[in-house]
């Protein structure tokens, strides 16, 4: 059974608190990507790598930051959170991209 | 940035009843159509991918169809269930391998 996991469901930081969000995915996936999913907006990509050390950013990008040191594991760090990244975070990883793209449960941050 | 739309935002429907819902996205540089079903407090899970104009692909009492040509395609649930009452989300990839989602057709079905 294929597997994404994300190292907390819940977590709740301070402002100017650095943040690390873990992926870890168990298929061999070139791809991973970092989504956040905010009310009304959909899912937009933060940050997506398509190997290990390559990364692209996405369509929001800033205050975020990556790290895919090793093919099963794509990190995302808020180098300074503020209250406008309380979110859901959801990461997930695929092969092509005519084939089947498999998510997280998610991460839902709150940033006081 | 890829211009993904669904409509209609949320949808109540009764236990029994057929139901179905709209993706639309640019028809130029087509690459493929995603769709998944995102449950509360669980992962979006993969139902379709599409990529050839026509294409018509069932699972259970869901199917979808892809228009291409014009840019749409449908989700179909036959005989709905209070199990299938969840997010429908619709996605389509750039060739850059970049993913660009809808906001979700919200799917409440009332037993």
């Amino acid at each position: 059974d294929v597997k994404v996991t994300q190292s907390s469901r819940y977590l709740v930081k301070r402002t100017g608190e650095k943040v690390f969000l873990e992926c870890v995915q168990d298929m061999d996936h070139e791809n991973m990507f970092w989504y956040r999913q905010d009310p009304g907006l959909g899912l937009r990509l933060i940050y997506f790598s398509y190997d290990v050390k390559m990364k692209e950013k996405g369509d929001i990008p800033e205050g975020y930051s990556v790290s895919r040191e090793k093919k099963e594991r794509f990190s995302l760090i808020l180098e300074s959170a503020s209250t406008n990244q309380t979110s859901m975070y959801l990461c997930a990883s695929g092969g092509h991209p005519r084939e089947t793209q498999y998510f997280g449960p998610g991460t839902r941050l709150l940033v006081l | 940035i890829l211009n993904v739309e669904q409509s209609p935002q949320s949808l109540h429907v009764q236990e029994g009843d057929s139901t179905n819902f709209t993706c639309s996205f640019p028809s130029s540089n087509f690459y493929a159509l995603h769709w998944y079903r995102w449950e509360t407090a669980k992962s979006p899970e993969a139902l379709f991918v599409m990529t050839l104009n026509g294409d018509e692909k069932k699972k259970g009492r869901i199917s979808a169809t892809l228009n291409t040509k014009e840019g749409y395609s449908y989700l179909y649930i036959k005989g709905s269930q209070p199990e299938d009452s969840a997010t429908y989300l619709c996605a389509t990839p750039n060739t850059g391998n970049q993913f660009y989602f809808g906001t979700g057709t919200s799917l409440t079905v009332i037993p």
